[in-house]
């Protein structure tokens, strides 16, 4: 397996502007993350889905984001419209629900977002 | 809550040195406890895992131990590389009432030849 893809790996964009960040999670897993890495937050849990659907989205910081699955291979993050302060590594990643042993999460290699 | 508390960084260790990351969690339940390591430019890698108390995790020379008593997963390696430079991530998550993993804040260690 390929294991879970981000796309685009670098995105710069302008201040107002609208941002979509992609991810396909490895096959067959049936949760999915969204996270954003900051040197001030850290890592930071924006939303998880499970089986498509939104489980918990108390991490998404404003209305300018939002998050969708629509099929079990393809998520998106999307910022509009975005700010300075959303420039950050937005890391996808997913993860297996079959008992103990599989409990792990697989990250993507990340997108760079920079907001100018 | 649960959380996940590991000492801060940066960490600085000449090559060869015996390294020790601490981490201690606060859970309910029975949760996995992971290490993960991030490498500049890269997305986490999962380094090791323990499942159920007193298990060892252990890969490249690294191992911790999940001590339920102290609700701690320290991590450590003997004899440290170079290239063992990166960001250190102590992490759980459980199969019951949620399945986020939570990190903690990370560690850095630099490693010098």
């Amino acid at each position: 397996d390929a294991g879970v893809i981000q796309s685009p790996r670098h995105e710069v964009t302008e201040m107002g502007q609208e941002v979509t960040l992609r991810c396909k999670p490895i096959s067959g897993h049936d949760y999915l993350f969204w996270y954003r890495q900051t040197m001030m937050r850290g890592l930071e849990l924006l939303i998880y889905f499970n089986n498509n659907v939104p489980i918990d989205d108390s991490g998404m910081p404003e209305d300018r984001f939002s998050a969708k699955m629509p099929n079990a291979s393809f998520s998106t993050l999307k910022i509009q419209p975005s700010e300075p302060r959303d420039s950050a590594v937005y890391f996808c990643a997913s993860r297996l629900r079959a008992g103990p042993v599989n409990t792990e999460a697989f990250f993507g290699q990340g997108t760079r977002l920079t907001v100018v | 809550g649960n959380s996940v508390t590991q000492m801060e960084g940066p960490v600085t260790l000449s090559e060869e040195a015996f390294l020790t990351i601490n981490c201690t969690y606060t859970a309910t339940g029975y949760p996995s406890l992971f290490w993960y390591v991030q490498y500049p430019g890269e997305g986490l890698q999962l380094l090791l895992k323990a499942t159920k108390a007193d298990d060892k995790g252990s890969n490249k020379g690294f191992e911790a131990t999940y001590r339920k008593e102290t609700t701690s997963f320290h991590l450590e390696k003997g004899s440290v590389q170079v290239s063992d430079s990166a960001v250190y991530f102590c992490a759980l998550s459980r199969n019951t009432g949620g399945f986020k993993t939570i990190f903690g804040a990370g560690t850095r260690l630099f490693v010098k030849a």
